[in-house]
């Protein structure tokens, strides 16, 4: 089993829905990344997270420790959105950052 | 702007040769990283380094070697380039402290023939 599971794994919407994914970890971490990888581009840090909730812009994060989970909401999504998102959490065990596999992303015009 | 820079965007070697991946970070981070990114598998941890000339292996080290000769330049070697080591290779630099955020190059598209 993965130690950071996201859901889903692919999603397709059309312009304007909100949007949410969801990332679960089962080791102990000190930090939860969301990422941002947009087809043949580098990957770019959207939030890092310890605690609570962080907003920019349309993009939503949030954290809850005890239960080790994480979402990623995006309001009133726009084809830009189009990217695959990628949860990654640094391990308290090893200090080592371990990732989700990605959900893809797709709106619709 | 923050920058980490690979040498190179497509490469394309044949089995056996040595390559060399280079990754510069202008931000003055002590951590440093490389990871492949396959589809299905996501990123995995070949090499990581918390300091100059400092150096551990991640998850995947075999058929890697890597170099920290300088604070800011980070490279990744294969010593003799097989095809299952085709790929795209990623390097990441991170900050320190309560605040830390991931920096990556843009990624390497390494292909072994």
């Amino acid at each position: 089993k993965n130690e950071v599971e996201q859901s889903p794994q692919n999603l397709t919407a059309q312009e304007g829905e909100f949007i949410t994914i969801n990332c679960s970890y089962s080791v102990g971490i000190s930090a939860l990344h969301w990422l941002q990888q947009h087809p043949g581009g580098g990957i770019v840090s959207l939030f890092m997270l310890s605690s609570g909730k962080k907003k920019h812009g349309r993009l939503i994060a949030t954290i809850n420790i005890q239960e080790k989970h994480s979402s990623l909401h995006i309001t009133a999504s726009h084809p830009r959105d189009s990217a695959v998102y990628i949860c990654a959490v640094r391990s308290k065990r090893d200090d080592k950052i371990i990732f989700g596999k990605g959900t893809r992303l797709h709106i619709l015009p | 702007d923050v920058k980490v820079t690979q040498s190179s965007r497509y490469l394309v070697k044949r089995t056996g040769e040595k390559v060399f991946l280079e990754c510069v970070q202008d931000m003055d981070h002590e951590n440093m990283f490389w990871y492949r990114q396959d589809p299905g598998l996501g990123l995995r941890l070949i090499y990581f380094s918390y300091d100059v000339k400092m150096k551990e292996k991640g998850d995947i080290p075999e058929g890697y070697s890597v170099s920290r000769e300088k604070k800011e330049r980070f490279s990744l070697i294969l010593e003799s380039a097989s095809t299952n080591q085709t790929s795209m290779y990623l390097c990441a630099s991170r900050t320190g402290g309560g605040n830390e955020k991931l920096f990556f190059g843009s990624g390497t598209q390494l292909s072994v023939l």
